[in-house]
């Protein structure tokens, strides 16, 4: 079974702090891992996409990097603000035979960025 | 360019009765993508559609059915409804060919099972 892990579950951090958020991946299939954040109520929001010949994504102040060996993908957000607080979930894309693709989800880490 | 559109974004059934949700992916997309969100499962996929032929399929009851008309937008349909079918419905859009996939989400679809 496709397996994707958030740690933490939960953060709560103060204003301007640096924040790692970790996401860890069973399946070899993954091909791409993509990072969305969601708010109370809402979609999902892409932030960065890794495809797989890449080891990192950068966007403003996150930065994203995908070790597939060892089944790892890490979101850095740089000097933290109350606005990044939200859930944020990493997704591996996994292509299926015939083609087409599927997301399989993490459990996703809830953050509040406190003033 | 406009995003994914979804609707309607909120509704109320009862058990038994049926619903259908609507998704306008973005301009020049031809793949999309529904899933389901809980508390209790997270997000799970549903199924694709590409070219108005289902791609792929998730563990779902026949109860779940889709289709999508030659200008990609899709429908959801979901028959028979059941308090577990309570859930946050969103629907994804890509360009679906190639290696590169990134998903755009629309906002969302309420749906309360009473």
């Amino acid at each position: 079974k496709q397996e994707v892990t958030q740690i933490p579950a939960a953060l709560s951090v103060p204003e301007g702090e640096n924040l790692v958020l970790n996401c860890s991946f069973t399946d070899s299939a993954i091909y791409n891992l993509q990072w969305f954040r969601q708010d109370p109520g809402k979609g999902l929001t892409s932030l960065l996409l890794i495809q797989s010949s890449q080891r990192e994504q950068t966007s403003g102040r996150l930065n994203a990097s995908l070790d597939k060996s060892s089944g790892r993908s890490t979101l850095y957000i740089a000097a933290s603000q109350p606005g990044d607080s939200a859930t944020y979930l990493c997704a591996g894309e996994i292509l299926i035979t015939g083609g087409g693709n599927k997301l399989t989800f993490g459990t996703g880490t809830q953050l509040k960025v406190e003033l | 360019k406009a995003g994914v559109t979804q609707t309607p974004r909120y509704l109320i059934k009862t058990r038994g009765q049926q619903v259908t949700l609507s998704c306008s992916p973005i301009s020049g997309h031809r793949s999309v993508s529904w899933y389901q969100q809980t508390p209790g499962q997270g997000l799970q996929f549903l199924f694709e559609y590409f070219s108005e032929t289902q791609r792929n399929k998730g563990n779902f009851p026949g109860r779940f059915s889709g289709r999508q008309f030659s200008n990609s937008r899709s429908e959801m349909n979901v028959s028979t409804l059941e308090l577990g079918d309570s859930a946050l419905y969103l629907c994804a859009s890509s360009f679906g060919g190639g290696l590169y996939n990134e998903q755009f989400f629309g906002p969302g679809t309420r749906l309360t099972v009473l």
